[in-house]
């Protein structure tokens, strides 16, 4: 199974700050990364699929980026509403594995 | 507007089994490439992946750790799909969540979860 990798495991950061987050791969993915956004107590969200593609009705304050093993999620403007734990998937092969996840805090 | 309603929570002892269904309705339930896939996260703990079902056909897998504990089922009359998770132990304790691909890899859209708790 590919084994992904997020780092850091969590992060603080002000509001209007611009935040990134790193995902490595056991292995070569060819960009089939999606990235998830959940909140304490809901179901995650699908943020962006295809390493850098949004999900319908995702803000463009979220991006993503990478290739190879190495992928990032970035995102800008930080409001206390991004205040959650941000999972990268590989989709490459099955099964598709999660990240640990990155919890990110707005001070 | 697509969306996934999984059942109720539960409450089982270990050694039981337990029945998670996940029923959809805003697109073609047996569409090309929409499978439904299972996730699970564990108190306090990170997503975990469980496997997938393809409706059309009933088709699908699941990860070798669940191998020989799980049963994947569909209802396409109900545009439902089930889990049924055998030989609980504590843990099993997580919330299951389904969730809709398309293209049979990008997930888009989750069930809200589904609680379940494993005690004696």
């Amino acid at each position: 199974d590919i084994q992904m990798t997020q780092s850091p495991s969590s992060l603080s950061a002000p509001v209007g700050d611009r935040v990134t987050l790193t995902c490595r791969a056991s292995q070569g993915v060819a960009n089939f990364i999606a990235w998830f956004q959940q909140k304490p107590g809901e179901a995650p969200k699908s943020l962006i699929y295809a390493t850098s593609t949004l999900q319908s009705g995702v803000q463009s304050k979220f991006s993503g980026s990478g290739s190879g093993t190495d992928y990032t999620l970035t995102i800008t403007s930080l409001q206390p509403e991004d205040s959650a734990t941000y999972y990268c998937q590989q989709y490459r092969d099955w099964p598709y594995t999660f990240g640990q996840g990155t919890r990110l805090e707005i001070k | 507007q697509v969306y996934l309603v999984q059942s109720g929570a539960d409450l089982k002892e270990p050694g039981a089994s337990v029945k998670v269904s996940c029923k959809a309705s805003g697109y073609k339930f047996t569409g090309s490439g929409y499978h439904i896939h299972w996730v699970r996260q564990a108190p306090g703990q990170g997503l975990e992946y469980m496997g997938w079902i393809n409706p059309s056909n009933g088709g699908g897998d699941f990860v070798q750790k669940f191998n020989g504990r799980v049963t994947r089922t569909r209802d396409t009359s109900i545009n439902t799909v089930s889990m049924e998770l055998s030989g609980l132990t504590v843990d099993d304790t997580a919330v299951y969540f389904c969730a809709r691909t398309y293209s049979g890899r990008i997930i888009d859209f989750w069930g809200q979860g589904t609680v379940v708790t494993v005690s004696s």
